[in-house]
């Protein structure tokens, strides 16, 4: 059973960067085939997609964050990382880390996801 | 505001079926079949519950089902039960800019 863990700290200040971590455990990042993406919820609010990395380490960005974000992936330590720069109050959000089994597709595994909350 | 619509509350007793609407565009869930939709109770992690519009992932029960006429996509549970009580999002394929889009939520109350 492939499960999913989102770490990071739950409070960062305006403008700095947002940076949290994924470990994948049941699986191996590396094994092929999936796309690791990061999904955020505003508070009150629905879901938005943030991005992915491709186990080959190709990634892909929702447009309106593309600026601000970076995903990269460890798979030594079978983990895969979210950085959003130059964070604001609507950066404020539950982050999940979701497995996607095809380009384009569902989301078969989800962490519980992490509340970052961006404050001074 | 969500780029998929969904109403904000159903809700039903135990034993009825309910039907949840996600309402895109053609350029998301009138052009793609790669619809999905989650259950999502506060504090876990979501779980999905169809994908590719209508179907069923293992162990999810058969009283969930889901279809897609235009625009608008569905997800009906049949003979509610208490513990279907939860947060419902619908999900698209966008296309290869924005990729993929989500519904607001739908909150099912099951009274």
């Amino acid at each position: 059973q492939v499960q999913l863990q989102e770490s990071g700290p739950g409070l960062v200040k305006p403008s700095q960067t947002l940076s949290l971590t994924c470990t994948v455990s049941g699986g191996s990042i590396s094994s092929g085939g999936y796309y690791w993406n990061w999904i955020r919820q505003h508070p009150g609010k629905g879901l938005e997609w943030i991005g992915y990395i491709y186990y080959s380490g190709s990634t892909y960005y929702n447009p309106t964050l593309k600026s601000r974000v970076t995903i990269s992936v460890d798979t030594s330590k079978n983990q895969f990382s979210l950085k959003l720069s130059s964070v604001t109050a609507a950066d404020t959000a539950v982050y999940y880390c979701a497995r996607q089994k095809t380009y384009g597709g569902n989301f078969d595994y989800w962490g519980q996801g992490t509340l970052v909350t961006v404050s001074s | 505001q969500s780029a998929l619509t969904q109403p904000a509350s159903v809700s039903g007793s135990p034993g009825q079926s309910i039907t949840i609407s996600c309402t895109g565009t053609s350029s998301d869930v009138g052009s793609y079949d790669l619809i999905s939709w989650y259950q999502h109770h506060p504090g876990k992690a979501p779980k999905l519950m169809i994908y590719e519009v209508s179907n069923r992932p293992s162990g999810v029960s058969n009283r969930f089902s889901g279809s897609k006429s235009g625009n608008t996509a569905s997800l009906t549970i049949s003979g509610l039960q208490a513990e279907d009580e939860a947060d419902y999002y619908c999900c698209s394929y966008a296309g290869s800019s924005t990729l993929v889009v989500f519904g607001g939520g739908t909150k099912l109350t099951v009274l």
